[in-house]
């Protein structure tokens, strides 16, 4: 069984500050791990993911992820936040050879000016 | 090339009526997901299609959902009868296959149940 704990329902930041949205996952076999962001009346985008090989991760629009085994998690980071990354962030994990991703509760990132 | 493409993207209805939500995912795709997405809560698979076979259905409440992909293409969920609690979006999402292939998702068919 899979799982993803988001810690931090609302995280607020202010703009060109770092950014950190947490996430731990918890998986019986080596994970897949990813990240959407979902703007407000629009699906999921995915931002970024971890399958194998390189541990950190780069994504679209500056945000990266690590992949920390150890600790079993995958924290989203971006060093300098902009207006426009207000929305909802998803951590979702799934397992190699097949495609149900489970979703955590998600993480509302607030941009002030 | 085109997204994964849902409608109706609004509906409301009340309770104890049918609704239908059609899905016609990126071309090529053969993974095909129905996803349920309740207000502040992450969302939760409700039906997997691999071409037209089934491939994971256990969160599907299957006393009032079904979903059919018969030519392995397009998609169709359906709610009979609706209750309150079916109030959430419908995010319909295709993948080229597993093994970590990425899942594009549309933008979800809103539902509102009075």
């Amino acid at each position: 069984a899979q799982s993803v704990t988001q810690l931090g329902s609302h995280v607020s930041v202010s703009e060109g500050a770092l950014v950190l949205l947490r996430c731990n996952y918890s998986s019986s076999v080596p994970p897949y791990l990813f990240w959407y962001v979902q703007y407000p009346n629009q699906g999921l985008q995915l931002l970024l993911k971890y399958t194998t090989g390189a541990t950190l991760v780069k994504g679209i629009n500056g945000f990266e992820a690590e992949f920390k085994k150890s600790e079993t998690s995958f924290h989203l980071t971006k060093p300098s936040a902009h207006m426009s990354d207000a929305a909802e962030y998803f951590c979702a994990v799934s397992g190699a050879g097949f495609q149900k991703l489970v979703f955590g509760t998600g993480t509302r990132l607030l941009v002030s000016p | 090339e085109a997204g994964v493409a849902q409608s109706p993207r609004y509906k409301i209805i009340e309770k104890r009526q049918s609704v239908a939500f059609w899905c016609n995912p990126i071309s090529g795709h053969a993974t095909l997901y129905w996803y349920q997405q309740i207000l502040g809560q992450g969302p939760k698979l409700l039906i997997q299609f691999q071409n037209n076979g089934v491939v994971d259905d256990s969160q599907l409440p299957k006393d009032r959902f079904s979903a059919e992909r018969l030519k392995g293409v397009d998609s169709t969920l359906k709610i009979q009868p609706a209750k309150l609690e079916d109030s959430a979006v419908y995010l319909c999402a295709s993948s080229s296959d597993g093994s970590g292939n990425t899942i594009y998702f549309g933008e979800g068919s809103w539902l509102t149940v009075v």
